[in-house]
């Protein structure tokens, strides 16, 4: 069975400095493919960036980034510049491919909090 | 750009009622999708529609049922509401057809059942 696992329940950093999300990925399937999604302290879920498993190059989205390392079942969120509103829970997630459309395999988030 | 719109915003139900959940996906989305986040936890897979068919079947229970209709708005239909089904349940649609198949999500239905 496909499984995420987020090691992070909580994440501190300051205003301005970049930090690192982790997500590990199990799957026994050779195609599939990794999302972040944010959620703020209101609720909505937000797209943030995609990694498929046959990209040859991380994703980069803006100030978000993805560090991928296949071998290592391993697909962390980088943020760079870290703002205020980046305060929030950070889920990743994984796009199960044996169904038509793929449901998300969510991960139990990360709650990062940026401080001034 | 238009987004997934769900409505209500916020309902709040009894015990043993029903509620009806709506969801209008993306234009030219192919595929819904209903999940159901508890407090403190990740969202949890409950039904998906592609092409207005049911597609896929999570944990979701007997008291729930979903269909998608014609101009693919989609509702959630929940009976006999228990304390437990209190959540978020969020609507998410994609197009199946791009590479990436992204699942955009509405801002979801705040369920509080007293």
């Amino acid at each position: 069975a496909q499984k995420i696992t987020q090691t992070q329940p909580g994440m501190f950093v300051q205003e301005k400095e970049a930090v690192t999300l982790d997500c590990t990925y199990d799957t026994s399937d050779p195609s599939y493919g990794l999302f972040w999604y944010k959620q703020p302290s209101s609720g909505e879920m937000i797209f943030l960036i995609y990694q498929g498993s046959y990209d040859q190059q991380n994703a980069t989205e803006g100030r978000y980034s993805l560090n991928f390392q296949k071998a290592r079942k391993s697909a962390n969120l980088v943020i760079s510049a870290s703002q205020l509103g980046d305060s929030a829970m950070y889920f990743c997630a994984m796009r199960d491919v044996y169904n038509q459309g793929g449901k998300l395999i969510f991960g139990q988030g990360t709650e990062l909090s940026v401080k001034p | 750009a238009a987004g997934v719109i769900q409505s209500p915003r916020h309902l709040i139900k009894e015990k043993r009622e029903t509620a009806t959940l709506k969801c209008y996906p993306i234009p030219r989305h192919d595929t819904v999708y209903w999940y159901q986040q508890g407090p403190g936890q990740d969202p949890q897979f409950l039904i998906s529609f592609y092409e207005k068919m049911q597609s896929d079947k999570g944990s979701i229970p007997d008291r729930f049922s979903a269909q998608q209709f014609s101009d693919y708005h989609s509702e959630l239909n929940m009976s006999s509401l228990e304390l437990g089904d209190s959540a978020l349940y969020f609507c998410a649609s994609s197009s199946t057809g791009t590479a990436k198949n992204i699942q955009y999500f509405g801002a979801g239905t705040r369920l509080s059942v007293l």
